[in-house]
């Protein structure tokens, strides 16, 4: 059972359009909602992160639109570039004996053309 | 260095042997955890430590798979009879306890890839 959606697979984006990935949730407990970027080799880092009281956050080129009701929420990428070419995960996450557990969707590999 | 060091970068092992795979993780981080990624998937989770003590392992997928943290620092993740499904890449991560008003993020190492022959 797939915990988070996420969507869609792979995306190609020319340089300086706008990358749009969404993710869909079930579990109504999730309480933390944070995107990975990972380049290839290398572990997912932390891009920007979202809480279910919010609705949008922005951070420079990056910003999180959340939908609770729906329990929906996207990555938007303005002004794409050809380094953010990389695998996008988003995560829903669970506080648990003082950390959050992130369960991560299957991943969006975005390519930026110059 | 400062981040999550694991060792090693590549493991190529023959069907039925045992495997360790080693997380050291960024110093003072209490929390740990193992994920698995396979081939164009997302990271699955396998086990959380918090301090010496697995809070979750719930993602283990059977008995064969088993993850100690004897002094609350490095982590050694510990495989036994290793099938070909066995292969992919292990993730481990680390981050703090959370105090009020800080992020959940996890700070992950490059990963031990696994191939199981």
């Amino acid at each position: 059972q797939q915990q988070v959606k996420q969507s869609p697979q792979s995306l190609i984006v020319q340089k300086g359009g706008i990358s749009i990935i969404n993710c869909a949730y079930e579990n109504t407990a999730f309480d933390y909602f944070p995107w990975y970027q990972q380049f290839p080799g290398k572990g997912p880092a932390l891009l920007i992160a979202i809480r279910p009281d919010v609705s949008e956050k922005k951070e420079g080129r990056f910003t999180i639109s959340f939908n609770k009701s729906a329990k929906q929420f996207s990555l938007h990428i303005m002004d794409s570039q050809p380094g953010d070419s990389a695998t996008y995960f988003c995560a829903a996450s669970i506080m648990a004996g003082g950390s959050y557990i992130p369960t991560f969707g299957r991943g969006t590999s975005l390519i930026v053309h110059p | 260095g400062a981040g999550v060091s694991q060792t090693p970068s590549n493991k190529v092992t023959e069907k039925g042997k045992y495997v360790e795979l080693r997380c050291d993780p960024i110093s003072g981080h209490t929390a740990l955890y193992w994920y698995r990624q396979s081939l164009g998937q997302g990271p699955e989770f396998l086990i959380y430590f918090q301090g010496t003590g697995a809070a979750d392992d719930s993602g283990l997928p059977n008995d064969r798979f088993f993850a100690v943290r004897p002094e609350g620092s490095v982590s050694t993740l510990k495989i036994q009879r290793t099938e070909r499904g066995d292969s992919a890449v292990y993730l481990c991560a680390s981050s703090l306890r959370l105090r009020a008003g800080e992020t959940g993020e996890l700070f992950f190492g490059e990963g031990s890839r696994l191939t199981v022959l």
